[in-house]
Formats: C-alpha cells, structure tokens, sequence
C-alpha cells in the first residue's frame, strides 16, 4: 500500500540551527501538508501547498517557517533559525483528492535544545 | 472555522468493557469527519471516516462511529476494548471547502485496565 515517507524520524538541534525536514508524498497525490504536534497536546495545522506554492498557512507558520518541492518526489519543510518551542512531531501528509482523505506519514521529531 | 472539541481528556475502561468517546464539531457545511489513533511516539492512524451516505461507519480494529448532524456529533465506539486499544484518539473535521484541512480535537487518552 503506498504510504507518505519522512525523514529524518528524530532531529536533535540547537536553537539557533535550521532543520530541514523530509517528506515524500504519495506519488500520484497532488496537495501536501504540513502539521505539528507539541508534547501531549493536539495536532496542529501548519501549512498545505498546491501546485507549488501555498495555498493556506496557519498563524504558527512565520517567516521561520518554508516550504518547498524541489523535485518530483520530496516536500521539505525548513525551520530557518529554530527556537525551543519549535520542539514537536512534524507529520507530513498527502490528499487523495478522489477520496477526500488525508494520508499522513510516521512524523519527525524535532528535539531543539 | 472549523471547531472540534473532546470533552473526555482521559478515559478509563477495563478490558472486554465499551468504550466510547464523544466529538462534537463546528462547522457551516458538510463536514468530513475521522477518527486517528495514536500511540505513544508514534504517527496517526486513521481508524474510520464519514464523508457522506450512511451515518454509521465501520472502521478498522472493531472501531464504529455515528455521524449526527443534529448533534453535530462524531462519537466513536467499540463493544469490547482489548488491551491493545490503550492509545491517544483524535477526531477531525475537514472539508473540501476549506482545502480539505484538517481541525483535530485535543484528543482522548484512553487508559485499559485488565
């Protein structure tokens, strides 16, 4: 069955650093998102792209924050200086536009220290 | 804008019991609706969804759920609860209207007692 891919699974950084995280979509999807989940608390949207570009973000998502497909297969989501409070799982996931239903990947954590 | 809300933030069941947890939604169209799964350190795991058509919905690992519009209710349910089913459940709302973005609920930890 195919499935959304990321990686890295775990990234330990320290603030100030920027993280790239990886996320291969399924292939034949063609809207990506991008959603964040702090320690014990709820899913978060952060921002889904179309197209190649943003079609809609979320407060959360600053000018710390880009997205990006540089190639047929990856969507990457940059933190450009990354702060403690930056320290989550990020999921990725894909939109199966027959279905309506959202695939979502393993997730990244990302430990800022 | 697309609500969701969990009013269980911990439920206690002994194994072989039921189980249910409540969601309730906000939103001015047709809603789709989902049920996640979560264990500890790990991803989301869709357990069933309601898009249209039949209100009650069957889903993976026993898992059922009931979409009533004039409650605006998504709740969830299974008859007998294995060990296994110790986790965190997230309900969402989406819509294609709204980019088909997911609205998740604060989630239900979901504690098994043997």
């Amino acid at each position: 069955e195919p499935e959304v891919t990321q990686t890295p699974s775990h990234q330990v950084t320290q603030m100030g650093q920027e993280v790239i995280l990886r996320c291969v979509p399924i292939s034949n999807h063609l809207y990506f998102y991008w959603y964040r989940q702090i320690l014990g608390q709820k899913v978060e949207f952060l921002v889904s792209f179309y197209n190649n570009e943003i079609s809609e973000k979320s407060e959360i998502f600053d000018d710390q924050f880009s997205v990006e497909r540089p190639d047929g297969s990856n969507f990457t989501l940059k933190i450009r200086s990354t702060k403690l409070e930056d320290s989550a799982m990020y999921f990725c996931a894909s939109l199966a536009m027959v279905t309506g239903e959202l695939f979502f990947g393993e997730g990244s954590r990302l430990t800022v220290l | 804008a697309q609500s969701v809300t969990q009013p269980d933030i911990h439920i206690t069941v002994s194994e072989g019991a039921s189980l249910e947890l409540r969601c309730n939604y906000s939103y001015g169209a047709t809603p789709y609706l989902f049920w996640y799964v979560q264990s500890p350190g790990q991803g989301l795991q869709l357990l069933l969804k309601y898009f249209s058509g039949d209100t009650l919905v069957q889903g993976i690992k026993g898992f059922e759920a009931e979409f009533k519009r004039s409650q605006s209710s998504f709740n969830l349910r299974k008859p007998s609860v294995h060990w296994s089913d110790a986790a965190e459940y997230f309900c969402a709302v989406g819509a294609r209207a709204a980019g088909n973005k997911l609205t998740f609920g604060g989630g239900t930890r979901v504690l098994v007692k043997p």
